[in-house]
């Protein structure tokens, strides 16, 4: 079955840009988008944004303007980066598939990264 | 932009109870809202779709009932692994995507 791992650095700069890859194994990038969701610590989950495979993206309003995404088909990746990131940024960082318009499964098992100088 | 509410924020329950938790929308959004089940140090994972449809794999104890802006998902008899935080998520005003506060179900 389809699996999505998170990797990237655990420890961000304040006004330093975030960067977290999601790889895919088990099946192809193709035909779903792929978002990225975060949860502070003992928080909710907060929707980032997503990525097709065209490279169209969508992004949350309140993230757009530091938020990128992109894929790379040929590397069965996506990736996301988060551009001047404050201690409120600190957070685990998951990437899910979309299926189906609405439904976020299955999950990445999660990484925290740490905003902190 | 769509708000979700829980309640209750938490609860406290014993195995082999009937437990209800409900999700309401501040706008209709139709049947577009899903139900997940966190535990801790791990990802969500996905219970109910669509308001009512079974994730494939998940227990049957596990439902999910409602339309417009109230929702209710029940578990009707707790097992031990049910103990988690469970998140309501609307997908109606797509492509904004957002979920509930949670609610947290532990042991009495």
């Amino acid at each position: 079955q389809v699996q999505l791992q998170e990797s990237g650095p655990g420890l961000v700069k304040p006004s330093e840009t975030l960067s977290l890859t999601c790889t895919i194994s088990g099946g192809s990038i193709s035909s779903y988008y792929w978002s990225w969701i975060r949860q502070p610590a003992g928080k909710g989950l907060e929707w980032i944004g997503r990525v097709y495979i065209s490279g169209t993206t969508h992004y949350n309003p309140s993230l757009k303007s530091r938020v990128t995404m992109s894929v790379d088909t040929s590397k069965n990746q996506f990736s996301l980066t988060l551009s001047s990131v404050t201690a409120a940024d600190t957070a685990v960082y998951y990437c899910a598939r979309g299926k189906n318009a609405g439904r976020f499964d299955p999950w990445g098992q999660g990484t925290l990264v740490t905003v902190s100088s | 932009d769509i708000q979700m509410t829980q309640s209750p924020s938490s609860l406290s329950a014993s195995v082999g109870d009937r437990v209800t938790i409900t999700c309401q929308a501040s706008q209709d959004i139709t049947n577009s809202l899903n139900w997940y089940q966190q535990k801790p140090g791990k990802a969500p994972k996905l219970l109910i779709y669509d308001a009512s449809n079974l994730e494939t794999g998940v227990p049957s104890r596990f439902s999910g009932s409602g339309s417009g802006t109230d929702f209710t998902f029940t578990i009707s008899s707790l097992q031990p692994e049910d103990f988690a935080t469970y998140y309501c998520q609307q997908y109606d005003n797509l492509p904004r995507f957002t979920f509930g506060p949670g609610t947290k179900l532990d042991i009495k």
